[in-house]
């Protein structure tokens, strides 16, 4: 069974502040692993993703995840916090290989950027 | 290229009259598909998911039940809705190793 470990419902830094959100999971498979942010009341939409391959990924908006198998970590980062991050964000693991895959995500972590 | 449809973006119903929430895909074929629900301060729960037509999948017992009368549809219902039903759902359909992709969300208001 796959599952997801999101530290902190909530993290709050400054504006300009690095970014770390952190996400450890748990899987009997090698793991895909994403990250995705909600905004108030959408839908959820793709920050990045990690299959196969480097385990550094880039994603969308300036964040990037590491994927460090040691740890069965994944945490989201961001050098620098801009405004519009503020938005919840879900680490999730699925089993991609398959044929009726499932997607486990987190709970959940809110980020606030102060000004 | 693939979109989701998911509708309504809201609804309010009271306790004890019927849901049905309906998902399409366009632009692909026999697509996995998948109902999320995301209680108030809480994370996505995978509610049912398919893989093909008439095949339906339940994760977790409860009020509701879901449907897949063709390839593209996927459709989320209840006989009855409970107090606890509120929430927001969600669609989404897998593409294989890019990950799943989510609809705008439905969100219900059981009163």
């Amino acid at each position: 069974a796959q599952s997801v470990t999101q530290l902190g419902s909530h993290v709050s830094v400054s504006e300009g502040a690095l970014v770390l959100l952190r996400c450890n999971y748990s899987s009997s498979v090698p793991p895909y692993l994403f990250w995705y942010v909600q905004y108030p009341n959408q839908g959820l939409q793709l920050l990045l993703k990690y299959t196969t391959g480097a385990t550094l990924v880039k994603g969308i908006n300036g964040f990037e995840a590491e994927f460090k198998k040691s740890e069965t970590s994944f945490h989201l980062t961001k050098p620098s916090a801009h405004m519009s991050d503020a938005a919840e964000y879900f680490c999730a693991v699925s089993d991609l290989g398959s044929s009726a895959s499932k997607i486990i995500f987190g709970s959940g972590t809110r980020l606030s950027i102060r000004p | 290229s693939q979109t989701i449809h998911q509708w309504p973006a809201t609804l309010v119903q009271p306790v004890g009259s019927p849901l049905s929430l309906e998902c399409t895909v366009e632009g692909t074929s026999n697509p996995n598909l998948y109902w999320y629900r995301q209680a108030a301060g809480r994370g996505l729960q995978l509610l049912f998911y398919s893989v093909g037509i008439g095949q339906i999948s339940s994760e977790v017992p409860q009020n509701l039940s879901a449907s897949r009368p063709q390839d593209r549809q996927f459709i989320l219902s209840s006989k009855k809705l409970l107090l606890s039903d509120s929430g927001f759902y969600l669609c989404a359909w897998h593409e294989g190793a890019g990950g799943y992709t989510f609809g705008s969300g439905t969100r219900l208001t059981v009163v």
